[in-house]
């Protein structure tokens, strides 16, 4: 089965940009069928879709968070990214990069704190 | 924006009882609803989707049911490893929203 890991800072400070790379093994992002997500959790709180990327380049973003979010994919790395713009104490997140249909999430990949502070 | 609102808050059941958790849309999204089950300092597991189709890998003892705006996900004979924190999510709207619940925490008795 498809596995991912995120990477990337687990600090960032306040009005910087947040990014976040997500790398796949066990499949091929290029392969088709599946969307690539990121999907974060507040400490203690539920979850809240971001966004995904099919393998072409579209993308669909949570209307909410839609002005500050770019995901973009390297196929030739079988990597997807997410970045994150102008952020505040607010999202400080465990970030999940996450496979599956274009309706649900599955596999997910472990996770990573990133915290937002000066 | 469709609001996913889980009961109860916190479920406490014996080992090898049933377990029954709620959730509720703020309108109807058909059969367009997945659970997923979290456990401490771990990613969430897609349990069910399409309300009642158990994903690869997931064990009878897990069932979904429901449309519309109420659904529920009943865990028939509780296991240990069961005790964990269980999320609704829709997946109805188009361009899509995919929004959560608040989560069910199912705790032992």
């Amino acid at each position: 089965q498809v596995q991912l890991q995120e990477s990337g800072p687990g600090l960032v400070k306040p009005s910087q940009t947040l990014s976040l790379t997500c790398t796949v093994s066990g499949g091929s992002i290029s392969s088709g069928g599946y969307y690539w997500s990121w999907i974060r959790q507040h400490p203690g709180k539920g979850l809240e879709w971001i966004g995904y990327i099919y393998y072409s380049g579209s993308t669909y973003y949570n209307p909410s968070l839609k002005s500050r979010v770019t995901i973009s994919v390297d196929t030739s790395k079988n990597q997807f990214s997410l970045k994150l713009s102008s952020v505040t104490a607010a999202d400080t997140a465990v970030y999940y990069c996450a496979s599956g249909s274009i309706n649900w999430f599955d596999p997910w990949g472990q996770g990573t704190l990133v915290t937002v502070s000066s | 924006e469709i609001v996913m609102t889980q009961s109860p808050a916190t479920l406490s059941v014996s080992p090898g009882e049933r377990a029954t958790l709620s959730c509720r849309a703020s309108q109807s999204v058909s059969s367009n609803l997945a659970w997923y089950q979290q456990k401490p300092g771990q990613a969430p597991r897609l349990l069910i989707y399409g309300a009642s189709t158990r994903a690869t890998g997931i064990p009878a003892r897990f069932s979904g049911s429901g449309s519309g705006t109420e659904f529920t996900l009943t865990i028939s004979s509780l296991q240990s490893e069961d005790f964990a924190v269980y999320y609704c999510q829709q997946y109805n709207n188009w361009p899509p929203e995919n929004t959560f619940g608040q989560g069910t925490k199912l705790e032992i008795k």
